[in-house]
């Protein structure tokens, strides 16, 4: 079976750093673009980051919202997809999902994580 | 960056009834990088529909979606008691994704 479990979430205060973890199963990690995608509390879904596969660089993607202060990187070895987030915002506050990229499907997400909380507050 | 603006914003039907959910896009977007997604409370969302039209993997066949350019419709054929559900259009261009803002479909 195709998991995703998102860890690392919690409370932190403002300016504070945060890494998230993606651990996968059930599939060949290596082959698949990974992605985090974001919900406020009772919002809707907003697109954070996303890495290419190492055979085409393994080059990121991160919405202006972030950029600068989020990073996603990946260990093909582990199996494992990583949202490090620094300086962060109350606006910032949202559960954080893991997702698999589909690039036959035009890089839809189609498998995703149960999400992780995080809560940026003082 | 372009923006996803689906309507309506909630869908009130009863169960049998057939649903036509709408997203316009404020740019041409490829048909290969629009995605219909389903979320239900307290769950992560689930892919229903990629480059437009093609069912995901389980999906079943009341579900179906169509359009172009800029604008393309998920359409239910029959409200099944769990579909009753929020929806959202995605799309994929120049490496970045969007998300509309999303349709409930509520029991009436």
């Amino acid at each position: 079976e195709v998991q995703l479990v998102e860890s690392g979430g919690g409370l932190v205060q403002p300016g504070r750093s945060l890494r998230l973890s993606c651990t996968t199963s059930g599939f060949t990690f290596e082959d698949y673009p990974m992605s985090w995608v974001r919900q406020a509390p009772g919002k809707g879904l907003e697109w954070v980051a996303y890495i290419r596969m190492k055979i085409y660089g393994g080059t990121t993607e991160h919405a202006a919202s972030v950029e600068g202060r989020f990073s996603i990187s990946r260990d093909d070895s582990k199996g494992i997809a990583y949202l490090q987030m620094n300086s962060l915002k109350t606006e910032d506050t949202a559960v954080y999902y893991c997702t698999r990229a589909l690039r036959a499907s035009g890089d839809t997400f189609d498998i995703w994580g149960q999400g992780t909380m995080v809560t940026v507050s003082s | 960056e372009i923006v996803l603006t689906q309507s309506p914003d909630t869908l009130s039907l009863s169960p049998g009834e057939g649903a036509t959910l709408s997203c316009r896009a404020s740019q041409s977007v490829s048909s290969n990088y629009l995605a219909w997604y389903q979320q239900k409370p307290g769950q992560a969302p689930r892919l229903l529909i990629y480059g437009a039209s093609s069912r995901a993997t389980g999906i079943p066949d009341r579900f179906s979606g169509s359009g172009s350019g800029t604008d393309f419709t998920l359409t239910i054929s029959r409200v099944d008691p769990e579909d009753f559900a929020v929806y959202y259009c995605q799309q994929h261009g120049n490496s970045r994704w969007t998300f509309g803002q999303g349709t409930k479909v509520e029991i009436k």
